[in-house]
């Protein structure tokens, strides 16, 4: 089975600051990676998504995040944070294999940028 | 501009009513999704269509119900049955192939209470 653990549901960083989001997950299959974005009663938007071509994905908004395999992670940073980036934040990894495919989500990181 | 709208935004169910939710999407997607996002849940899947006049159970199929009879169209009803309604909607939709590898993208949400 597929699952998908973000470490905290809140994470708050000051404006400038580096943010972190952690995202760890389990496969039997490998797996596509994506990270998204919600705003305050919206729908949630792509930043990024891994598909094995690099380990290093980089997405909107100054975002990117990297692959790594042997601790099956993949942790969304950004070097420099601002006002606008606070969200909450889904990580989901996507399987495809063995007869059966599907997504899973993350239970989501509230971020809170501080001024 | 292609894009996936939700209607209404807001809706009120009142004990032992069946609502419906509005999902339509002009991308020529083949997939379409629903979803139940929770407060500190993340998504859980209720149904999929990967083609007209077909679809799937999710996780959470219980107390609603789909149909497909147009490729840019996916209502979702909110069945008497479900007895804990109150949530926000989140209608999303793919290229279709493998669940697990394509971008899913989403529409704004509804936001269903009860009264």
């Amino acid at each position: 089975a597929q699952s998908v653990t973000q470490l905290g549901s809140h994470v708050s960083v000051s404006e400038g600051a580096l943010v972190l989001l952690r995202c760890n997950y389990s496969s039997s299959v490998p797996p596509y990676l994506f990270w998204y974005v919600q705003y305050p009663n919206q729908g949630l938007q792509l930043l990024l998504k891994y598909t094995s071509a690099a380990t290093l994905v980089k997405g909107i908004n100054g975002f990117e995040a990297e692959f790594k395999k042997s601790e099956t992670s993949f942790h969304l940073t950004k070097p420099s944070a601002h006002m606008s980036d606070a969200a909450e934040y889904f990580c989901a990894v996507g399987y495809s294999g063995g007869g059966a495919d599907g997504l899973t989500f993350g239970k989501g990181t509230h971020l809170i940028i501080q001024p | 501009d292609g894009g996936i709208t939700q209607s209404p935004k807001y809706l009120f169910r009142k004990e032992g009513q069946n609502v419906t939710l509005s999902c339509e999407q002009n991308l020529n997607h083949d997939a379409m999704y629903w979803y139940r996002q929770d407060p500190g849940q993340g998504l859980r899947l209720i149904y999929y269509s990967q083609i007209v006049n077909d679809f799937q159970k999710g996780d959470i199929a219980e107390g609603y119900s789909v149909s497909r009879e147009k490729k840019e169209s996916f209502p979702l009803t909110v069945t008497s049955a479900q007895k804990n309604p109150t949530a926000f909607y989140l209608c999303a939709s793919s290229r279709g192939g493998a669940r697990g590898r394509e971008t899913q993208y989403f529409g704004p949400g509804t936001r269903l209470l009860v009264l």
